[in-house]
């Protein structure tokens, strides 16, 4: 498809158990984000990635939380042990990023999940 | 604390009515962008504004960079039920883009 496809769209899981999310972007898109959103609030940024660059992981909420991204297009979020308070929708956005500064970014759809 | 603040957080108004919402923030920033995300959705993007200053207009909106460029707004003119949503600011620094709280709008008929 041509947009940004996030997998899957919800997601049960029983706490401490491993969860991975994942986000395919638009193709040619070197700058991938992923962000954090609970109920009706805004966006927790969490993680990003341009190119070949290290990834910015300064959003992480604790060292259970990680992410890749393999072949600068695929990227998977890795929650470990998930907690209660890990239930939220998980969004993935990716754009041009070539030095211009605004270019617009592309969300999926989401994952929600839900740790009981 | 919030790099973007947003005001108000819900507003709740009748079909027909004017509004405004607000982003501020202490930084100056390069560019801003304000998306509209509709419930299942993500974000999509109304509008990018550069320069300080700068007023663009999407129909019934109208959006108004500061001319400091460290604050936005958006009004919207007779707001209409299929304007509801959540309304989000993002600064661009760099590459990174981070997003402000919202302003969830509800229109009611």
């Amino acid at each position: 498809g041509a947009g940004v496809s996030q997998s899957p769209s919800n997601k049960v899981t029983e706490k401490g158990k491993d969860v991975e999310l994942r986000c395919d972007p638009i193709s040619g898109h070197t700058a991938l984000y992923w962000y954090r959103q609970s109920l009706g609030q805004g966006l927790e940024f969490l993680i990003y990635f341009q190119g070949n660059s290290a990834p910015d992981k300064s959003g992480l909420p604790s060292d259970r939380f990680s992410a890749e991204r393999t072949g600068g297009s695929v990227s998977t979020l890795t929650i470990q042990r998930t907690q209660q308070e890990d239930s939220a929708v998980y969004l993935c956005a990716s754009r041009i990023a070539t030095g211009r500064v605004n270019t617009e970014a592309f969300f999926g759809q989401g994952t929600r999940l839900t740790v009981v | 604390t919030q790099l973007l603040e947003q005001s108000p957080q819900f507003l709740s108004i009748q079909e027909g009515e004017n509004l405004t919402v607000y982003c501020n923030s202490s930084s100056v920033f390069s560019s801003l962008q304000w998306y509209r995300q509709e419930p299942g959705e993500g974000p999509v993007l109304l509008v990018t504004v550069v320069t300080g200053g700068e007023v663009k207009k999407l129909k019934r909106l109208t959006f108004q960079f500061g001319d400091a460029r460290k604050d936005s707004s958006l009004h919207i003119t007779a707001a209409q039920p299929g304007d509801t949503g959540l309304y989000l600011c993002a600064a661009n620094a760099g590459n990174m883009l981070t997003f402000g709280g919202g302003t969830r709008l509800m229109v009611k008929p």
